[in-house]
């Protein structure tokens, strides 16, 4: 089974400035994916943002953009100008991309504040 | 509009209670989910099916019983609850489980265990 690590329960961040989400993982295998889900108190869970191991370059989507490591096996989330909006929680995800085998792993998750 | 429904949203139920949880999504997908989300813990899969045959049970208690009719159609069952079954009960969808496209997940029921 694979492990995925956040070692940030609670942040909290000014509207407008910028957050970094940490996560690490524990993995053996060399090709998989990774996601950042978010969980607003709506309690829907919604992607934000995935990688895959294969490529070198960082994802990006809008304001939230990733640094993934891979030898490193850390795979964090960078949240630009804040906004109210992105007061989630956030969870990390591992999928290997093994046949038969895409099940998702999450992390505890992240909650974030942000204040105005 | 997420494409994943789950009712209820909120259930309170005492421990000899049979109840249902139910799930249906209108994304065209073939696999379908049950997780259990506790406090402060990682989202714990519980059932995975896929045209509407399990294809994983993550060592679930028997007191939890799913049923996939369709694949747009997901049951929880449920009867003779512990406390400790409190949790937040979500489901999700994909495109089918031999594929690695992201999962959506419905808003999930509260479930509370008296």
């Amino acid at each position: 089974a694979q492990t995925v690590t956040q070692s940030q329960p609670e942040m909290s961040v000014q509207e407008a400035e910028t957050v970094t989400l940490s996560c690490t993982y524990d993995t053996s295998e060399n090709n998989y994916y990774l996601f950042w889900y978010k969980q607003p108190p709506s309690r829907q869970m919604i992607l934000v943002i995935r990688q895959e191991a294969y490529k070198q370059q960082n994802a990006t989507e809008n304001r939230f953009s990733v640094n993934f490591q891979k030898a490193a096996k850390s795979f964090s989330l960078k949240i630009s100008d804040s906004q109210l909006g992105d007061t989630a929680m956030y969870f990390c995800a591992f999928m290997p991309n093994r046949f038969n085998d895409y099940k998702l792993s999450f992390g505890a998750g992240t909650t974030v504040t942000v204040r105005a | 509009e997420t494409g994943v429904t789950q009712t209820p949203r909120h259930l309170v139920m005492g421990m000899t209670n049979k109840k249902s949880l139910k799930c249906e999504q209108h994304l065209g997908h073939n696999a379908m989910y049950w997780y259990k989300q506790s406090a402060k813990k990682p989202l714990e899969l519980m059932f995975v099916y896929n045209f509407k045959e399990q294809t994983e049970n993550n060592s679930v208690p028997s007191r939890f019983s799913p049923e996939c009719p369709n694949s747009s159609h997901l049951f929880l069952h449920l009867h003779t609850l512990q406390p400790e079954d409190s949790a937040l009960y979500l489901c999700a969808s994909s495109h089918d489980w031999d594929s690695n496209q992201p999962q959506h997940f419905g808003d999930g029921t509260r479930l509370s265990i008296l």
